[in-house]
């Protein structure tokens, strides 16, 4: 079966300080991956997907950046942390290239998030 | 653009009473997924249910169905028999053309006893 993980689950980082968080997938391969962030009380906002290796679409321009150096391990870094960067980020993948109508068309699955509370 | 609208901040509902959540969505695509998931306290994502634009019926699963009104551009979820345990965050989601997707802002469901 196939998991997702993400870590570390609970972050506090002070202004100006790097990032790194990291999601691995287990058990598929050659998914799509996104990062995603929910501020607290808000919905969730798209910030990265990739469809292969090396492979990065930002929806959203920011301090952010994301990697995928490996086939399921996706990297969301930061050079200098921004007090608006505080929120929940969440990790998902999905099958890619699902033929239509061979069931639910690119449910995501979500990994259990990392909290990011930067001071 | 995809937009997705739940008017509901909050909703409130008895235990094992039923439950409508509403969702609107807006897209220019004639094809597209909707889609609703839960989020615990705990902040996992959960997924539910899920509709396709061309599925000519309303997606069920178990007290879960949705009710999608195609001309109304609406897909709201219904819970049926309400449980303490369905008290979380509800979101409802559309799929974009690259296969991410547009998130509502939410609605809280508390569930009383």
């Amino acid at each position: 079966s196939q998991t997702i993980h993400q870590w570390p689950a609970t972050l506090v980082q002070p202004v100006g300080s790097p990032l790194s968080l990291e999601c691995t997938v287990e058990g598929t391969s050659n998914p799509n991956l996104y990062w995603y962030r929910q501020a607290a009380g808000r919905g969730l906002q798209l910030l990265f997907y990739s469809v292969g290796i090396g492979q990065i679409s930002s929806e959203v321009p920011q301090n952010l950046s994301a990697s995928r150096p490996q086939d399921r391990q996706f990297i969301l870094s930061s050079k200098k942390l921004l007090l608006s960067d505080s929120g929940f980020y969440l990790c998902a993948w999905s099958v890619r290239n699902r033929p239509r109508g061979a069931g639910v068309e690119n449910e995501q699955f979500f990994g259990p998030g990392t909290r990011l509370t930067v001071l | 653009a995809q937009k997705i609208t739940q008017t509901q901040p909050g909703m409130f509902v008895q235990e094992k009473e039923a439950v409508t959540l509403d969702c609107t969505y807006d897209t220019s695509d004639p094809s597209y997924g909707l889609f609703w998931y839960k989020q615990p306290s705990s902040g996992e994502m959960i997924f539910l249910i899920y509709q396709g634009s061309y599925d000519q019926q309303n997606a069920t699963e178990g007290r879960y169905s949705l009710n999608f009104q195609k001309a109304r551009k609406s897909a709201n979820l219904v819970i049926s028999a309400s449980q303490l345990g369905d008290s979380a965050m509800y979101f409802c989601a559309m799929r974009n053309p690259y296969s991410t997707l547009t998130f509502g802002k939410g609605t809280m469901l508390l569930v009383s006893p």
